[in-house]
């Protein structure tokens, strides 16, 4: 079983739709969790962390249930520019060592 | 441009032949990482250096690769005798410590030097 796991999508939405991607880990040792996003034949970059009581920026609002081994992220009022993967990422061990998921694509159309 | 710079940005070689990447960190990070992507899958971690120290790898690593960082600035990639199994993106991350305003979980990517072993 892979550590961090993902609906690989893709994800077909019209501009202004609201879309959510979940992610589940495995380790529930994990210390930190994050999303970042890569554009096509670009570096990933990071969009945000997710905190435990749930955080937001902007359209994006990331959630985080220990519970469950589960992450999310809402991305509210699609924009074309939003079109990208945006991959689950949790540290794992000591280090800094991010362990990232497969991606999700979200594709988003006039 | 101040960001992390690796090179080449291609390489295409054939399988048996050594191939060596180098990676250039942003100046003040400490920390410096490989990854490794293929085409529908996210990085997958390779190894970790901390200052000149490499502190983790992972089993991924065959004897075939070897990394270092020789005076805790730049970074190399070498593989030896390369298979077709090998051909991904290698991508090189660094960061500062965590604590020194710094968020834990941002690593800063190059651009990648992507092989392609025939």
């Amino acid at each position: 079983r892979k550590e961090v796991e993902q609906d690989p999508g893709p994800f077909n939405v019209p501009e202004g739709a609201t879309v959510a991607f979940n992610c589940t880990y495995s380790n529930s040792a994990s210390q930190s969790f994050f999303w970042y996003r890569q554009d096509c034949r670009k570096e990933p970059k990071l969009l945000m962390s997710v905190y435990s009581s749930g955080n937001e920026d902007g359209r994006f609002t990331a959630q985080l249930n220990r519970a469950s081994q589960y992450i999310s992220l809402l991305i509210r009022d699609s924009k074309l520019s939003d079109s990208a993967t945006y991959l689950c990422v949790v540290l794992s061990g000591g280090y800094n060592k991010l362990i990232f998921g497969a991606g999700t694509r979200l594709a988003v159309h006039p | 441009d101040t960001g992390v710079s690796q090179n080449p940005r291609h390489k295409i070689t054939k399988r048996g032949q050594n191939v060596t990447f180098r990676c250039d960190p942003i100046s003040e990070h400490n920390r410096l990482y490989w990854y490794r992507q293929t085409l529908g899958q996210g990085p997958e971690f390779l190894t970790y250096f901390q200052n000149e120290a490499q502190l983790e790898k992972s089993r991924l690593l065959s004897d075939r690769f070897s990394a270092e960082r020789p005076k805790g600035s730049f970074s190399t990639l070498e593989i030896q005798r390369t298979e077709q199994g090998d051909s991904a993106m290698y991508l090189c991350a660094s960061s500062l410590p965590s604590g020194r305003y710094a968020n834990t979980g941002e690593l800063f990517f190059g651009e990648g030097s992507r092989l392609t072993v025939l």
